[in-house]
Order: structure tokens, then sequence, then C-alpha cells
């Protein structure tokens, strides 16, 4: 079984640029989650879908970051103007998510992202 | 509020030591899961175990185990007869039912030297 890809690995960019992170969750996973982790600290969440909705998205910055999941299947996540404090690792999870049980989440690999 | 704790910031140990990661959380609800990851040098975050409340039983699962006690709100992590490719950072996370949102602990750096 293909485990949770992400794309890219590793992201530098300038202060006030833009950049956009892509999710691809294990097939059937109906929740998919973005973290934020920066060195030295656990995973915070961002934001969480149940299948295309918006379950949590109440430590995402709305007025720079958006994330979407389309189709219920593949999201993407974009920071718009990114500051320098957003350099940290998006980590994006899923997991089955069926009601009224809370079961493992599965990590893709990470991307890193650099702010200069 | 939900809050997990894990006390230690970083362990170092010496190889077929055995090492205890401790994890203490605060949760008002009466039905929750605890979780364990292991986050190698590589940074994926992996899935080592799932409890419910409701289990308190103890887990073995090779070289791991883990006791999990609700008197005392904790979910413990043993590692017995450690080795180098033990080296990582441990997460001890806490979900409350229904919303399937993690609350994850700072993490413990555990170091195994050869």
């Amino acid at each position: 079984e293909a485990g949770v890809a992400q794309s890219p690995r590793y992201k530098i960019i300038e202060k006030r640029q833009s950049v956009a992170f892509w999710c691809n969750p294990i097939s059937g996973h109906a929740t998919l989650y973005w973290y934020q982790q920066i060195l030295g600290q656990g995973p915070k969440l961002l934001i969480q879908f149940q299948n295309n909705g918006v379950v949590d998205d109440s430590q995402l910055p709305k007025d720079r970051f958006s994330a979407e999941r389309l189709k219920g299947v593949d999201s993407t996540l974009k920071i718009q103007p990114a500051k320098l404090e957003d350099s940290a690792v998006y980590l994006c999870a899923s997991s089955v998510g069926r009601q009224g049980k809370s079961y493992e989440q599965y990590f893709g690999p990470g991307t890193r992202l650099t702010v200069t | 509020a939900q809050k997990v704790t894990q006390a230690q910031t970083e362990i170092s140990v010496v190889e077929k030591e055995d090492v205890t990661l401790d994890c203490v959380y605060e949760t008002r609800d009466t039905t929750y899961y605890l979780f364990w990851y292991k986050q190698p040098p590589s940074g994926e975050l992996v899935f080592l175990i799932r409890r419910n409340s409701f289990d308190e039983q103890n887990e073995i699962s090779g070289r791991y185990s883990w006791n999990f006690q609700k008197s005392t709100s904790s979910f413990n992590f043993t590692i017995t007869a450690s080795q180098v490719v033990d080296s990582a950072v441990y997460f001890c996370a806490l979900s409350e039912v229904g919303t399937y949102k993690y609350i994850f602990g700072t993490g413990t750096r555990l170091k195994v030297l050869a």
C-alpha cells in the first residue's frame, strides 16, 4: 500500500513570496491533516479535512495560509506572502477517520520550507 | 483543556540499556486515544501504537512495551535492549474521540550510543 506522498521535499523562498505544497493521502482515507512542525517542537495542526470539507482550521493563519482538498483526495496548502517565521517542516497526514473513533494517522515525509 | 507533557527533552543511553520515555496527559474526556510516534532523522513520523482509554492492559511488541495508567494519567514507553537504530525523537499524542484531532507533546530525543 502506498503511503502519503508530499511534494516538494524542500523549498527555499524569500519572504513575501508565495509557495504551495501538495499532498496525496493514502487511498480511501477520508481525513487529511496539515501540520506545521517548527524545529524542536511537536507538530501543530493547521487544518483538518473530512473528505472535502474543513473540520478544523482554528490554528490556520488565514490571512496568509490557505488550503483546499478538491474532490476529497489530494490537497494543497499555500502560503502567500511568506514570512521568516513560516520556516518549518509542513507535514501532511491521513487517517481512516470513521465516525466515533480516533484512528492512527499516517504521515508523509514532509516539506522543509526555508524562508530567507 | 487537553495537554500532553513529555518532560524529558533528551535522553542518552548506551546500546543495550533499557530506557523509558515518559508521557503525562490531561483531558476532561472519559473516552480518548493515546498514541506514540517515532520521528527518525529522515523526518517522517512513524506510528508505533494506539491505545484507547478503556484498555489499560500493557502492551509488548518485540523490544517495545507500553504502560498505560489512568490513575496517574500516564502512558509511558519502554525500549528494552536499546539499539542505535532507536535513535530518534519520540512523540506522545492524545486524541479526542469524534474529532480525530491530535494534541502532540513536545517530544523526547533519544540518543543511543554504540
